[in-house]
């Protein structure tokens, strides 16, 4: 199993703040990754996959970078509708694994 | 565009078996994609439980594959997860999601909306 160590676990920031998340694996998943948002009692949704790509429809305020163990998910300026939880997963091998999860609030 | 909806019971008793149903729209469940389920117990992250391919062929998470059958029927465009066995720490708000096909293929491009499920007697 791969294990993921999402940090920080919160983090505040202001509206237009440029705010990274980062995601380390415990081996190597080249760069097998996705990360999602999710607002309160909603679903995930997918933001952005093999590590750098922006998924059809998202904003290009967010950005992944990374490959190998360490990724991190960058928002260049916060926006009201960001602020939200925010999970990476690994689709390097089964199985598939989530970290812990960013809550992103005011601040 | 595709949509994903689960169904069925919202309250399972102590050692039974959750039944869900995942009701695919707009699009094949013959399409080049893998559908999963994942869960979420309240208030803490995401558990990836399984997949299936419209042939049939599954991939399970090990932590419940003892406890795990996902299963698909072609007819009705939609598929299933059975869980036996549960306890209270099954109770979770359990997604469908549909696997992303191509490049990014194992990331979940499409969701439900989610059902609670709660195991209380």
């Amino acid at each position: 199993v791969i294990w993921m160590t999402q940090s920080p676990s919160l983090l505040s920031a202001s509206t237009g703040d440029r705010v990274t998340i980062s995601c380390r694996m415990s081996q190597g998943i080249s760069s097998y990754l996705a990360w999602y948002q999710q607002k309160p009692g909603k679903a995930p949704e997918l933001l952005i996959y093999a590590a750098s790509t922006l998924q059809s429809g998202v904003p290009s305020r967010f950005s992944g970078s990374g490959s190998g163990t360490d990724f991190t998910l960058t928002i260049s300026c916060l926006q009201s509708e960001d602020f939200a939880t925010y999970y990476c997963q690994q689709y390097y091998s089964f199985p598939r694994t989530f970290g812990q999860g960013t809550k992103v609030e005011i601040k | 565009q595709v949509q994903l909806q689960e169904s069925g019971p919202g309250l399972v008793k102590p050692s039974g078996t959750l039944s869900l149903t995942c009701a695919v729209s707009g699009g094949s469940i013959s399409s080049s994609n893998w559908w999963s389920w994942i869960r979420q117990p309240p208030g803490k992250g995401l558990e990836w439980i399984g997949e299936i391919y419209h042939s049939g062929s599954t991939n399970y998470n090990p932590s419940l594959k003892s406890r795990v059958t996902i299963s698909v029927d072609k007819s009705k465009n939609q598929f299933s997860l059975k869980l036996s066995s549960v306890t209270a720490a099954d109770t979770a708000v359990y997604y469908c999601a549909r696997n992303k096909d191509g490049e990014g293929s194992g990331a979940f491009d499409i969701w439900g909306q989610g059902t609670m499920v709660t195991v209380s007697s």
